[in-house]
């Protein structure tokens, strides 16, 4: 495709139960992040992946979320046992190269999880 | 000293008029400032961007003013047009690193 896609474009889930959020990159790119957007918030960095290897996942708020992307593509963000807190837009974004600032970073659509 | 403060929260401005957006950081390790435009539903897309070797930059309309040493850069948007009606978000980053702390937003309006 011509950007990034992720899917679903929304989710809903009761307190408790696990998500799996994907995340197709632009094609050939090296790096891939995820962020969390709040209602009304900035994105904030959850983790970044170069190539299949996860460099940095300092962001995630805790360990019930996990990230992977093991053929260095598609990625997946994991939230297990999801709390009300966790409800907000989760984006993807890659980049050409191995994450030098330089490189612009195309951003997904997001998926929107609420948590009931 | 991670934080970006972004200002103001939310804009109305005229078409036609000039639409201005203030964003202060404290890391002067920081040296790479992009803004990002995104409209509801849609991830933000790269506006324009300026590292501190300069202090404006203009693409069409959009010129980003970036003075360094009150550690402070805005937005500004000429002529603005009702097509504009996003929310703007500015960042920061240090080029030694690849992570980008981002503004609060603002959202902006242009009336017709």
């Amino acid at each position: 495709g011509a950007g990034v896609s992720q899917s679903p474009r929304y989710k809903v889930a009761k307190r408790g139960q696990d998500v799996a959020l994907r995340c197709d990159p632009i094609s050939g790119h090296v790096s891939l992040f995820w962020y969390q957007q709040a209602l009304g918030q900035g994105p904030e960095f959850l983790t970044y992946f170069q190539n299949e290897a996860q460099l940095d996942k300092s962001g995630l708020p805790s360990d019930r979320f996990f990230a992977e992307r093991p053929e260095g593509s598609v990625s997946t963000l994991k939230i297990q046992r999801t709390q009300q807190e966790d409800s907000a837009v989760y984006l993807c974004a890659s980049s050409l190269g191995g994450g030098r600032a330089t490189n612009e970073q195309f951003f997904g659509p997001g998926t929107r999880l609420t948590v009931l | 000293q991670q934080q970006v403060k972004q200002s103001p929260q939310s804009l109305i401005v005229q078409k036609g008029g000039i639409s201005i957006i203030n964003c202060a950081y404290e890391n002067t390790a920081f040296d790479y400032f992009p803004w990002y435009q995104q409209f509801p539903g849609k991830g933000p897309a790269l506006l324009i961007a300026i590292r501190p070797d300069v202090s404006e930059k203009k693409e069409g309309r959009f010129t980003i003013s970036f003075n360094k040493s009150a550690k402070q850069f805005s937005l500004h948007i000429m002529d603005s047009q009702p097509g504009d009606s996003a929310t703007y978000f500015c960042a920061a980053n240090d080029s030694g690193t690849y992570k980008y702390i981002f503004g609060t937003g603002t959202r902006l309006k242009v009336l017709a």
